[in-house]
C-alpha cells in the first residue's frame, strides 16, 4: 500500500529555473495538499485542492502554482526557482469520513528536499 | 501571534521518563486535535486524534484536551529511544476541517 508518493525526492536548482514536483495518492482522497517545512517554521500551507479540478490558495502561494487535473495526483510547479524556496516540501491527501463526525486525517509523503542555488 | 503556538524545545529526557508536550492556540472554533510525529529525514505520520475536549489514550500515550484554556497535551510514558522524532500538533474547525493549523514542533530525544 504505497499512500502518497512524491517525486523527485532530492532536487538542486539554479536559481531562475523551473521544475515540477509531483505528488500521487492512492487512498482514493478527495483532498490534497502542498507543504513547505522550514526550521522553527513548521509546515506552511502552500494550496489545496478540495477535490478534482478544484485548487486554492494557502498561506504561502506566491512563486508556486499547482495542478489537480486527474484526482489521485497533484502538481506543485516553481516557474522561475529563488533561493528562497529552498525547503523540504511534502505533500498529503485527505478525506472527511462519513457519519456524524467530520474528520481530516492528513497522510503525508516521505518529502521532496529542494535547494535552489 | 501564531494561531498554534508549540514550544520548539529541543527536550532530551532519560529512557522510561515521562515526556510531556503542550501547544496553546487562539482559535475558540477548533475542534479536532492531532498530533502528528515526524521522525528525521521522514514526512510526519499521524499519532493521535481528539475531536472537542477530554482524553485519550493509546498504549503509551495519553492526549488531552482543555478547549477551556485553550490548550492540549501529548504525553508519552516509559519513553523508549525509538521515540525520538519531532512532535507537531495540528488543528481544525468543524468549517473548514480540511485545512490544518500546525504547531512548529518540539524535537524530542530519549536517550537510552
Amino acid at each position: 500500500n504505497a499512500g502518497v508518493t512524491q517525486t523527485p525526492k532530492f532536487q538542486v536548482l539554479k536559481t531562475g529555473q523551473s521544475m515540477t514536483l509531483q505528488c500521487a495518492q492512492d487512498m482514493n482522497h478527495n483532498s490534497m495538499y502542498w507543504y513547505r517545512q522550514d526550521p522553527g517554521m513548521g509546515l506552511r500551507l502552500i494550496y489545496y485542492s478540495a477535490s478534482e479540478g478544484t485548487t486554492d490558495k494557502g498561506e504561502v502561494p506566491d512563486g508556486y502554482n499547482v495542478s489537480r487535473l486527474k484526482k489521485q495526483n497533484f502538481l506543485l510547479g516553481l516557474e522561475s526557482a529563488a533561493p528562497s524556496q529552498t525547503s523540504v516540501y511534502f505533500c498529503a491527501s485527505s478525506t472527511r469520513d462519513g457519519g456524524g463526525e467530520a474528520k481530516n486525517i492528513q497522510y503525508f509523503g516521505a518529502g521532496t528536499r529542494l535547494s535552489v542555488l | 501571534q501564531k494561531e498554534v503556538e508549540q514550544d520548539p524545545g529541543p527536550l532530551s529526557v532519560p529512557e522510561g521518563a515521562i515526556v510531556s508536550l503542550n501547544c496553546t492556540y487562539s482559535n475558540s472554533a477548533f475542534q479536532y486535535f492531532m498530533w502528528y510525529r515526524q521522525y528525521s529525514r521522514k514526512g510526519p505520520e499521524l499519532l493521535m486524534y481528539t475531536y472537542s475536549s477530554g482524553n485519550k489514550e493509546d498504549g503509551r500515550f495519553t492526549a488531552q484536551v482543555d478547549k477551556s484554556s485553550k490548550y492540549i497535551s501529548l504525553f508519552i510514558r516509559d519513553s523508549q529511544p525509538s521515540d525520538s522524532a519531532t512532535y507537531l500538533c495540528a488543528m481544525t474547525t468543524r468549517s473548514n476541517d480540511y485545512k490544518l493549523s500546525f504547531g512548529a514542533g518540539t524535537t524530542v530525544t530519549v536517550r537510552a
